[in-house]
C-alpha cells in the first residue's frame, strides 16, 4: 500500500527556520517524481516545485524560486521541504504528492503540515 | 500558461446528478484529473487522464473531456460527497501541474 506520512504540525515565529518531511513507502522511492502543494486558509490548491529522488533533479514554480528548497533522501525514502527564514505570509497547510508516470495525475497525497507562522 | 476556470460553487439535492466543469483553451487535447477535498482532509485523486477512475473510486464518479471543457459529473449525489473539487492538467510548457481554483460542491 502506497503512503506518504509527513511530519506534524508545526508554529514557529518569523525569521526562523524550517524543515518539514514526507515519509514514502510502499512503492520504489526512486523511480517517483514527488512534489509540494501549498494551501492558504480558504483557498485553493498552488504547486510549488517537484524532485526525482533518483538523481535529485528539483524543479520550482516561479513563484516560489528561491524562497523554499526541496530536497530528498533516498536512503529514508523521505522528500523535504525547507524555509530558510519563515515569513508570516508562509502560514498554510503543506501537502506532498506523488506524480503518476505517463499520466502526470498526482495519484498519491500525504496527509499534510500545518505550518503557522507568528511575527 | 494553461489557465484553468471552475464555478466556484454547485448545489445539489440528494440523490440528483451533480456536473462539475473545468474550462481552458482546447482543454480537450489534454489529460484532466480531478481531486475531491473534504473539509479538514487532504485531497483525493476521483478520474484521472479525463475519464479513468482509480481503483477504490465509486462509479458515481466520472468524467468527460471535449473541446473547451472538461466536466467531472457525480450520480447519485450522497452528503458525503459535499466537499470542494479540483481539475487539473500538467502543463507541457513550464512542465508544472495547474490547477483550477475549485469548485465548492453542497449538497442540500
Amino acid at each position: 500500500e502506497v503512503q506518504l506520512v509527513q511530519s506534524g504540525a508545526e508554529v514557529k515565529e518569523a525569521g526562523e527556520s524550517l524543515t518539514i518531511s514526507c515519509q514514502a513507502s510502499g512503492y520504489q522511492f526512486n523511480r517517483y517524481w514527488l512534489g509540494w502543494v501549498r494551501q492558504m486558509p480558504g483557498k485553493g490548491l498552488e504547486w510549488m516545485g517537484i524532485v526525482y529522488p533518483a538523481d535529485s533533479d528539483t524543479r520550482y514554480t516561479p513563484s516560489f524560486q528561491g524562497q523554499v528548497t526541496i530536497s530528498v533522501d533516498k536512503s529514508i525514502a523521505t522528500a523535504y521541504l525547507h524555509w530558510s527564514s519563515l515569513r508570516a505570509s508562509d502560514s498554510a497547510m503543506y501537502y506532498c504528492a506523488r506524480r503518476r508516470p505517463l499520466l502526470d495525475s498526482l495519484d498519491f497525497w500525504g496527509q499534510g503540515t500545518q505550518v503557522t507562522i507568528y511575527s | 500558461s494553461f489557465v484553468l476556470t471552475q464555478a466556484p460553487s454547485v448545489s445539489v439535492a440528494p440523490g440528483e446528478t451533480a456536473k462539475i466543469t473545468c474550462g481552458g483553451d482546447n482543454i480537450g487535447r489534454e489529460g484532466v484529473h480531478w481531486y475531491q477535498q473534504r473539509p479538514g482532509q487532504a485531497p483525493v485523486l476521483v478520474v484521472q487522464d479525463s475519464r479513468d477512475r482509480p481503483s477504490g473510486i465509486p462509479d458515481r464518479f466520472s468524467g468527460s473531456n471535449s473541446g473547451n471543457m472538461a466536466t467531472l459529473t457525480i450520480s447519485r449525489v450522497e452528503a458525503g460527497d459535499e466537499a470542494h473539487y479540483y481539475c487539473q492538467v500538467w502543463d507541457a510548457s513550464s512542465d508544472h501541474p495547474v490547477f483550477g481554483g475549485g469548485t465548492k460542491l453542497s449538497v442540500l
